[in-house]
Parts: structure tokens; C-alpha cells; sequence
């Protein structure tokens, strides 16, 4: 099993649109969380920290269930710019980070 | 910065072929990793160093692979004799607490 799993998409939405992703990590020793977004032919690159008490940046919102080992990913009005592959990822203290295999987005007009 | 540099950024060869990517992290990074994405497997992380010493290369697939970091600016990941099914694109990234990856190299083993 893997330890960090995803939805694999696509999400395809029209512009404007409220998307969530939802991921589940495994490793319940797993102390931090992040959202990569990778875009077609590139690599991936950090879009937020995911803190217990949620956090938000401008459009989008990460939320974080311990309890469950739930991370979610909220994006409104969304942008053709959105359109990408988010990446949730997990982290234990002395090891990598544990990325999902990704969950597609594509934003149309 | 330029950020981690990788080269080559395609390389195509034939089978039974060594292979060689490079890696330079971005200065003042502490810790270096090879990563393996392909469409199947998604990112895998293959191994990585601490201050230039190996920490944890479970992920390296077999013997044909490994990985070097001679000094804190450059790394290696060499794979001798290279298959077909090690075609993938193969990120390097450096960070302390983010990490940041380079543009990859995608290979193409024939």
C-alpha cells in the first residue's frame, strides 16, 4: 500500500469553479504536510504548508485531520491557470518527504 | 541563485548503455535526493544524502543504479547497464526544511 494516496483525476472544471483533493497518508508518524503543484513537462514546486488548524493563501485552502490522517486541498474561483497535477505529500522528521502520486486538474473556459 | 542545475536535461540511449546525471544543489542546502517519476509509479524517491553522506537508498531499484555526492555541490546517479524500463524523468531536488527541485532529466533507454 502506498503510504500516500490520492485521487488520480482528472478534475475537470469549468472556470470559476470550487475543487477539492483529498489525500491519506498512512505513516501516523508523519509530523508535516505540503500541496506541490506540478505543471506538464515540469517539476514539481511547493504551493502551501498544511498545519493542523488549516491554513489558507489567497484562493486556496489546506486543511489537516490527524485523527483520521486526512489532508485536504480547496481551490476557488478557479483559474485556467490552475490547471496543473497537485501533489500531496507527507513528512517524518529524518526521512523524505512521501509525495502522492498526484490528482489532475483541468480548469476550462 | 540559478537553483539545482541538471544535466543533461534528455538523454536518449541504447540499451546495456551507462548513463550518468548530474546534480548541482543549490548552495547551502544540507540535504540532496534523487527522485524517479513515471506515469505508473508517480515520484519515487530513490535515495538521499545528508551533509554529502548517503542516508536512506532503499529506493534504489537495483544494483545497476547508484548514487554519489563527492562534495556539497555535486551528485551523481549513474546506471550501468541501463534498460528499458528505467525510462522516466529524474528529478533532483536540495533543501534544509523546503526542498526545491531541478528541471529533471528525461531518459530514454532504447
Amino acid at each position: 500500500r502506498k503510504e500516500v494516496e490520492q485521487d488520480p483525476g482528472p478534475f475537470n472544471v469549468p472556470e470559476g469553479a470550487t475543487v477539492a483533493f483529498n489525500c491519506t497518508y498512512s505513516n501516523s508518524a508523519s509530523q508535516s504536510f505540503f500541496w506541490y503543484r506540478q505543471d506538464c513537462r515540469k517539476e514539481p514546486k511547493l504551493l502551501m504548508s498544511v498545519y493542523s488548524s488549516g491554513n489558507e493563501d489567497g484562493r486556496f485552502t489546506a486543511q489537516l485531520n490527524r485523527a483520521s490522517q486526512y489532508i485536504s486541498l480547496l481551490i476557488r474561483d478557479s483559474k485556467l491557470s490552475d490547471s496543473a497535477t497537485y501533489l500531496c505529500v507527507a513528512y517524518q522528521a529524518g526521512t523524505a518527504l512521501i509525495f502522492g502520486k498526484g490528482t489532475t486538474l483541468s480548469v476550462s473556459s | 541563485d540559478a537553483g539545482v542545475i541538471q544535466s543533461p536535461r534528455h538523454e536518449v540511449t541504447e540499451m546495456g548503455q551507462e548513463v550518468t546525471l548530474r546534480c548541482k544543489p543549490i548552495s547551502g542546502h544540507n540535504s540532496l535526493f534523487w527522485y524517479r517519476q513515471t506515469m505508473m509509479r508517480g515520484l519515487e524517491l530513490l535515495i538521499y544524502f545528508n551533509n554529502n553522506v548517503p542516508i536512506d537508498d532503499s529506493g534504489m531499484p537495483e544494483d545497476r543504479f547508484s548514487a554519489k555526492m563527492p562534495n556539497a555541490s555535486f551528485s551523481t546517479l549513474k546506471i550501468q547497464p541501463s534498460e528499458p524500463r528505467d525510462s522516466a524523468v529524474y528529478f533532483c531536488s536540495s533543501g534544509n526544511n523546503e526542498q526545491f527541485f531541478g528541471p529533471g532529466t528525461r531518459l530514454t533507454v532504447l
